[in-house]
């Protein structure tokens, strides 16, 4: 079982660009979601995919946008990139109500 | 008010040592609750995974819930250099895996 997979592992982008994160989720798992974590603090929640439907959404502009394939595999698209953007961006799939695992995170640095 | 709090203050402890981290919280829907290890560049690590109050034990570390003071512990016996790393607290309400956490307790165990 090859877990939460994420990539690319790293990226820098310049301001005012868009940017798209991938995920695939563990294998059996239908719901998968993102989380951004800055330095020194928690995850926070960005919002959750399932059955391609986003089905909650946290405190995150619309700039931050997102899909799910029939594959349960996830993108998280942001536009119009800023500085503050710059964190660990984090996928977490689970099935049904329960725990949530993580892939290694993509590091994202806006310059 | 935070709806999960976490002292963020780094913990240096001796190994051998016992590692004692809490969280509190505010809303009284959570009823999954977890700890994470992140180890330094990587995405969180699921540890420990509780549902409702009691107390929960695998091997060296020890998760306790108690719900009437919204209060979440996490004891680490035998501490090892290894242990060194952020401790997350996380918790979800019923049918909702959107997780809150803490800001994370950096530990670091001492040879």
């Amino acid at each position: 079982d090859a877990g939460v997979t994420q990539s690319p592992t790293h990226l820098i982008k310049t301001r005012g660009q868009q940017v798209t994160l991938r995920c695939s989720p563990k294998s059996g798992h239908d719901t998968v979601s993102w989380y951004q974590q800055a330095l020194g603090q928690g995850p926070q929640f960005i919002f959750q995919y399932y059955e391609e439907e986003e089905r909650q959404r946290g405190n995150f502009p619309d700039r931050f946008s997102g899909h799910q394939f029939p594959n349960y595999s996830s993108e998280l698209n942001v536009n119009a990139l800023l500085l503050g953007d710059s964190a660990l961006y984090l996928c977490a799939s689970s099935l049904g109500t329960g725990t949530a695992f993580f892939g290694q995170g993509t590091r994202l640095t806006v310059v | 008010q935070k709806e999960v709090e976490q002292d963020p203050g780094p913990l240096s402890v001796p190994e051998g040592a016992i590692v004692s981290l809490n969280c509190t919280y505010s809303n009284s829907a959570f009823q999954y609750f977890m700890w994470y290890r992140q180890y330094s560049r990587k995405g969180p690590e699921l540890l420990m995974y509780t549902y409702s109050s009691g107390n929960k034990e695998d091997g060296r570390f020890t998760a306790q819930v108690d719900k009437s003071s919204k209060y979440i512990s996490l004891f680490i016996r035998d501490s090892q250099p290894s242990d060194s790393a952020t401790y997350l607290c996380a918790m979800s309400d019923y049918g909702n895996n959107r997780l809150a956490f803490g800001k994370g307790n950096q530990v670091v165990v001492i040879p």
